[in-house]
């Protein structure tokens, strides 16, 4: 089972936009989740670029051969969390801290 | 509104056996796929097992195969992972987690911890 390669960290200032790569991801069925220190993940992105009900739209997926990304647009301090890519089947990403300076 | 709670993790030795439990409310149980995810300290998150929605399906990663089942009780709403011939490297919080999709788990347990260790 491959890995799905993702940078350990990325930062931004409140309100500019970041965006997390996924290298690795073959199938279009990848999906995001953040989680926060000590919590479940929370599912973020499926199906490369569809929001559940609830996540805010400054969060975008998209996905391009096989590298998807994850863009957090106008970010907030609670937007301070790991990400995980995840692909079919069974792969996710190392994950990535992302920090909001 | 979709809970599951999780139950059973604990310290065990090398080489015991775990059992732990995912009790489901709020939705259809018998509709969905389930699965275990894990996250070693400090490390990222590692999907361990599926079951299909009607228990007639089994799926693991390589490093669990024959040591782990996983099981379903739709009477009971309840999911389980029986974990035997316990190593160090599995030590790991354990989540539950629904499918709706291809490696899409719309909600998750609030974890379990399970340490390997003499």
């Amino acid at each position: 089972q491959s890995a799905l390669t993702q940078p350990p960290s990325a930062s931004g200032s409140p309100g500019q936009s970041v965006t997390i790569s996924c290298t690795g991801a073959s199938s279009d069925y990848v999906s995001w989740y953040q989680q926060l220190p000590g919590k479940a993940p929370k599912l973020m992105i499926y199906e490369v670029n569809k929001r559940p009900s609830g996540v805010p739209d400054r969060f975008s997926g998209f996905k391009s051969d096989n590298t998807a990304s994850l863009t957090v647009s106008g970010l907030q301090a609670e937007d301070e969390a790991d990400y995980y890519c995840s692909s079919f089947p069974g792969l996710f990403g190392g994950g990535t801290k992302l920090t909001v300076l | 509104e979709v809970q599951l709670v999780q139950s059973g993790g604990d310290l065990v030795q090398p080489g015991g056996s775990l059992r732990l439990s995912c009790a489901a409310s709020g939705f259809t149980f018998s509709s969905y796929w389930m699965n275990w995810v894990r996250q070693a300290p400090g490390k990222g998150l590692e999907w361990v097992a599926s079951i299909k929605a009607d228990g007639n399906g089994t799926y693991y990663r390589n490093s669990v195969e024959g040591r782990f089942a996983i099981s379903r009780d739709n009477a009971k709403n309840s999911l389980y992972l029986q974990m035997n011939s316990l190593r160090a490297d599995d030590t790991a919080v354990y989540y539950c987690a629904r499918n709706i999709g291809y490696e899409t788990f719309d909600s998750w347990g609030q974890g379990a911890q399970v340490t390997v260790s003499s």
